[in-house]
């Protein structure tokens, strides 16, 4: 049962266009928002989050959005890089019980110069 | 501030071996969670730590097992290895209810 969920496995985007990688969830629970970038090899960065009592957090270029009522979370990317090109995971848990992160299968980000 | 540690970075064992991992946290931080990443399962949590005592599991045999020392420092044990061990291991440690940060990870390879 996967309980956060990131459907499209991979993206491609012109340097400078706008990034929107997607998420959904389906525990309720969950309140707190994350999203990791990844390179092979390496431990994922952390790059944003967002509580469920906002629905926009932004940090330059990035700002992720939060629909509770859709269960629903998105990060854009603008303008986006080439030294974005990554696997993008988003992550949550419920600030209730223990903070133990429920990764999504991630979003492979290529932007293309 | 030096981020989370992990060592070794790489680690090629045979099946039935045992290995053990390391982690030191950011400083100050005093809860420090495991996860493995894998092609198939993605990133899964393990356990966390905090003061020295297991605060949750994760879905995991009972052949995998952690401990964390006074100075927040905590090591993973796998027993009796297995092909499917083959994994990333993360470590990733956080200051009371703040975001986690990750560790660069140890490679795990099952022969």
């Amino acid at each position: 049962d996967q309980q956060v969920k990131q459907n499209s496995p991979s993206l491609s985007v012109q340097e400078g266009r706008i990034s929107i990688l997607n998420c959904d969830y389906t525990n309720s629970m969950f309140d707190y928002f994350l999203w990791y970038k990844k390179y092979p090899a390496e431990g994922p960065t952390f790059l944003i989050s967002i509580s469920s009592i906002k629905d926009k957090n932004e940090d330059g270029r990035f700002t992720v959005f939060l629909n509770k009522s859709a269960k629903h979370l998105s990060l854009h990317i603008v303008p986006s890089q080439p030294g974005d090109s990554a696997v993008y995971f988003c992550a949550s848990f419920s600030s209730g019980s223990a903070r133990q992160l429920t990764f999504g299968s991630g979003t492979q980000l290529t932007v293309l110069p | 501030k030096a981020g989370v540690t992990q060592t070794p970075r790489y680690l090629i064992k045979t099946r039935g071996q045992q290995v053990t991992l390391s982690c030191s946290p950011i400083s100050g931080h005093r809860s420090v969670s495991w996860y493995q990443q894998t092609p198939g399962q993605g990133l899964q949590f393990l356990f966390e730590y905090f003061s020295e005592t297991q605060r949750n599991k994760g879905n995991f045999p009972g052949r995998f097992s952690g401990r964390q020392f006074s100075n927040s420092r905590s090591e993973m044990n796998v027993s009796t290895l297995e092909l499917g061990d083959s994994a990333l291991y993360l470590c990733a440690s956080r200051r009371g209810k703040d975001t986690q940060y990750f560790g660069p990870g140890t490679r795990l390879t099952v022969l």
